[in-house]
Order: C-alpha cells, then sequence, then structure tokens
C-alpha cells in the first residue's frame, strides 16, 4: 500500500529555518516525480516544490531561493527546507506523489502544520 | 507561468442535482488537467486525470471534458458526500498550478 507520512512542522519565529520530512512507503521516490503542496488556513491549494526522477528540482517562483526539495534515497523520504520564513508561509505542508495519469497526484500525505509567528 | 481559473467559487446544490464546475488556463495545456475533490481537515483525493479519464475507485457520476484551455468536471447527480470543495491543476509544466477552488454548497 503506498503510504507517504510527513513530519516536522510546526511553531517557529520569523525570519526561521525549518526542514519537512515525508517518508513514503509502497513504492520508491526515486521512482516518480514528488512535489510538495501547501494550504494557508482558510484558502486553496499552492503547488510549492517538486522534484523529477533524475533529481533535478522546480520551484515556485515566488519562493525560489528560500525552499529548496530534496530526497534520500536510503531512507526512502522527501525533504522540504524552507529558510527565511515568513507569517505568510504559514499553512498544511501536503507531500505528493505524481503517479497518477498525465503527471496526477495520486498519492498524498496527511500533510504537517507550519505556523510562523514571533 | 500558467494560471488557472475556477468558476464559479462556489455553487449551491441539492441532493440529486447536476452540477457543472469550469476551469480555464491562461495558456493551452493540451489535456495536462487533472481534478480533486478535498474534504475539511483532508488531504486532497484525485479524481480525473488527463482531463476525462477517470482514477480508480472514483465513482462514475463524476466526469471531466475539454482540451487546450478549457476543461469542466461535472456530478452527473449529487449525493451527499460530494459536498466539498474542487480543484483543477495543470501539470502541462512547472511551475505546476492550481484553481482556486469551488466549494460545493448544501442549498
Amino acid at each position: 500500500e503506498v503510504q507517504l507520512v510527513e513530519s516536522g512542522g510546526g511553531l517557529i519565529q520569523p525570519g526561521g529555518s525549518l526542514r519537512l520530512s515525508c517518508v513514503a512507503s509502497g513504492f520508491t521516490v526515486t521512482s516518480n516525480y514528488m512535489s510538495w503542496v501547501r494550504q494557508a488556513p482558510g484558502k486553496g491549494l499552492e503547488w510549492v516544490s517538486g522534484i523529477n526522477t533524475g533529481g533535478t528540482t522546480y520551484h515556485a517562483e515566488s519562493l525560489k531561493g528560500r525552499f529548496t526539495v530534496s530526497r534520500d534515497n536510503s531512507k526512502n523520504t522527501l525533504f522540504l527546507q524552507m529558510n527565511s520564513l515568513r507569517a505568510e508561509d504559514t499553512a498544511v505542508y501536503y507531500c505528493a506523489r505524481e503517479g497518477g495519469g498525465a503527471s496526477s497526484f495520486d498519492s498524498w500525505g496527511q500533510g504537517t502544520l507550519v505556523t510562523v509567528s514571533s | 507561468d500558467i494560471q488557472m481559473t475556477q468558476s464559479p467559487s462556489s455553487v449551491p446544490a441539492s441532493v440529486g442535482d447536476r452540477v457543472t464546475i469550469t476551469c480555464r488556463a491562461s495558456q493551452s495545456i493540451s489535456s495536462w488537467l487533472a481534478w480533486y475533490q478535498q474534504k475539511p481537515g483532508k488531504a486532497p483525493n484525485l479524481l480525473i486525470y488527463a482531463a476525462s479519464s477517470l482514477h480508480s475507485g472514483v465513482p462514475s457520476r463524476f466526469s471531466g471534458s475539454g482540451s487546450g484551455t478549457d476543461f469542466s468536471l461535472t456530478i452527473s447527480s449529487l449525493q451527499p458526500e460530494d459536498f466539498a470543495t474542487y480543484y483543477c491543476q495543470q501539470t502541462h509544466s512547472f511551475p505546476y498550478s492550481f484553481g482556486q477552488g469551488t466549494k460545493l454548497e448544501i442549498k
């Protein structure tokens, strides 16, 4: 069974850094494109970052330079390093597998909440 | 970057109604379009991929159509469990983008 479990969220002060993890089971993260998607409280979905099977990474233009996606093949884990955090980064962060047809996201984690506040 | 625009933002409906939600891309995305359903406090679930293909396990009352820039999601006969928020997403090119969502509300 395919499963994604995120962790690493919490309360962080503005300007701080946080690293989110997403442990995959039932498949290997290197065999699929993977993405991070976030959702601010009461708002819609926003694609954040992605990594393809070859390791090339992609980021939302507005987040470039602050957020970095990576993976650890030995741990079958996806990461999102978030730096210089701002109040507007407060959101639930989901990892998702691009395993459906036409690059659709067929599996999602339960999400981890990041709150940026002093 | 490709912008996705959904309409309406909310739609009041009743059980048994036929409902259609539309999604427009700012440039052609061929059929690289997916639809998701999200319920409060839960992760989104894939409904439709490649604009019109039904994801495994999704009821046949859901259907998708369109190509290029104009797409739609139709629920043929609303069931109580269908009241949720629906999002379209383009996967034509990075950065991927979502529509702003359409909330299906009980009339």
